[in-house]
């Protein structure tokens, strides 16, 4: 089974200033994706980045971008210029290809406060 | 906005009364699921509908019952609930079953506490 760890419970970062969250996982697979999912206190979660572990460039999204390491089996998000709006859990998430949707696997998140 | 809708938002109930959660998405995706969540423990897969006309169980799925409607709606049922019931549930969809991986839209959630 696949594993997904995020050691960082909680976290927090200056308003206009870089955060990291990290994400570790645990696969026997060599192609896979990986996600970032935010979930603000309105609760509904929202795909913030994707990852296709068989391309070596890392993802960007506007002021988010990723930090793949296949080798290490890392995928770490990196939050630039922070917001208010930023504040929400991530979670980090994996799946397999071509066996279908239940093999998405979430992390325990990391709960983000941006501070003003 | 298009969507996936849940209902209830909120919602108590009492040992061994049953319920049904309503989930409805207005993007013509053909996978549904739903999820559950606790704290410390991330996302839990219960069922899902791969397409219409199709269901099977997740991670968790003893104490609940699903139904996939038509292609928009896919409800969770749980007959007796019970305290270990109480969570914040997801539903989710996405375009199809193989593509997941272009991601999933979720709903807002439904907090239910068992008492």
């Amino acid at each position: 089974a696949q594993t997904v760890t995020q050691s960082q419970p909680e976290m927090s970062v200056q308003e206009a200033e870089t955060v990291t969250l990290s994400c570790t996982y645990d696969t026997s697979e060599s192609n896979y994706y990986l996600f970032w999912y935010k979930q603000p206190p309105s609760r509904q979660m929202i795909l913030v980045i994707r990852q296709e572990a068989y391309k070596q460039q890392n993802a960007t999204e506007n002021r988010f971008s990723v930090n793949f390491q296949k080798a290490a089996k890392s995928f770490s998000l990196k939050i630039s210029d922070s917001q208010l709006g930023d504040t929400a859990m991530y979670f980090c998430a994996f799946m397999k290809p071509g066996t279908g949707a239940n093999n998405l696997f979430f992390g325990t998140g990391t709960r983000l406060t941006v501070i003003p | 906005n298009a969507g996936v809708t849940q209902t209830p938002k909120f919602q108590v109930l009492k040992t061994g009364q049953s319920m049904t959660l309503q989930c409805a998405q207005d993007m013509n995706h053909n996978s549904m699921y739903w999820y559950r969540q606790d704290p410390g423990m991330g996302l839990r897969l219960i069922y899902y509908s791969a397409s219409e006309g199709t269901t099977d169980k997740g991670e968790v799925p003893n104490g609940y019952n699903v139904s996939r409607l038509n292609k928009r709606e896919f409800s969770l049922r749980l007959e007796s609930a019970a305290p270990s019931q109480t969570s914040v549930y997801f539903c989710a969809s996405s375009v199809g079953w193989t593509v997941a991986w272009y991601g999933y839209t979720f709903g807002s959630g439904t907090r239910l506490t068992v008492v």
